[in-house]
């Protein structure tokens, strides 16, 4: 299985601040197709995952344009301008280029 | 709009079955697939597979080959995640997730957290 390696396991932030979480894969998550299926994911205490980012860099639908994703291959990051109260919570990237779909480990974005 | 939503929680003793449902509504069933996810308490998020929700093929991850079904009920826009022969392991949250053009769960289930205690 694809190994997906995260980082920070947790950050600390001042709000309004910045905050960047990086997710590396053990292996090229490009498929055959062209395509780079990784995606980051915002779950919040008491909630379901919520979709931020699908394909590295695609905002998903009402989030917020200071969420931005980057990257390629096998490194990839996610950065938060202007943090706000509602953006702390756990970070999560998923690969779904390879069978299993595998995800990090997880970013606990937290106060500083 | 679109929704997924899950049964309520579980409380089960060890070697019991239970049966999970997933009530999608707000889009055509079989146009979308259907992913399951696990999350034990405290954890991170652990994929378990997913069902074609056109043929009803399922897609097991090696952890969940052996105990668990995947099935549909396309007439009422419903998935169902079935665990047999419960062990304290099982406890957890399952969620169910659309799977999206986008080849990605796009919009999740609730969750429904399952107790397995004796």
């Amino acid at each position: 299985d694809v190994v997906m390696t995260q980082t920070p396991v947790s950050l600390p932030v001042s709000l309004g601040g910045q905050a960047s979480i990086s997710c590396r894969s053990s292996q090229s998550l490009v498929h055959s197709n062209g395509n780079t299926y990784l995606h980051w994911y915002l779950q919040k205490p008491g909630q379901s995952p919520q979709l931020l980012i699908y394909r590295v860099s695609n905002r998903f639908s009402g989030v917020p344009d200071r969420f931005s994703g980057s990257g390629s291959g096998t490194d990839f990051t996610l950065k938060i301008s202007r943090v706000e109260p509602e953006d702390l919570g756990d970070y999560y990237c998923l690969q779904s280029t390879h069978f299993p779909d595998t995800f990090g480990a997880g970013t606990k974005l937290e106060l500083k | 709009q679109i929704q997924l939503v899950q049964s309520g929680p579980e409380l089960k003793k060890p070697g019991e079955s239970l049966k999970i449902s997933c009530k999608a509504s707000g889009y055509t069933f079989t146009d979308y697939a259907m992913q399951w996810v696990k999350q034990a308490p405290g954890k991170g998020l652990q994929y378990m597979g997913w069902i074609n929700t056109q043929t009803g093929k399922p897609t097991y991850a090696d952890d969940f080959k052996e105990r668990f079904v995947f099935s549909l009920e396309t007439s009422a826009s419903t998935a169902y995640l079935q665990i047999n022969n419960l062990k304290n392991e099982d406890t957890a949250t399952y969620f169910c997730a659309r799977i999206g053009l986008r080849r990605v769960g796009d919009y999740w289930g609730q969750g429904v957290m399952v107790t397995v205690s004796s």
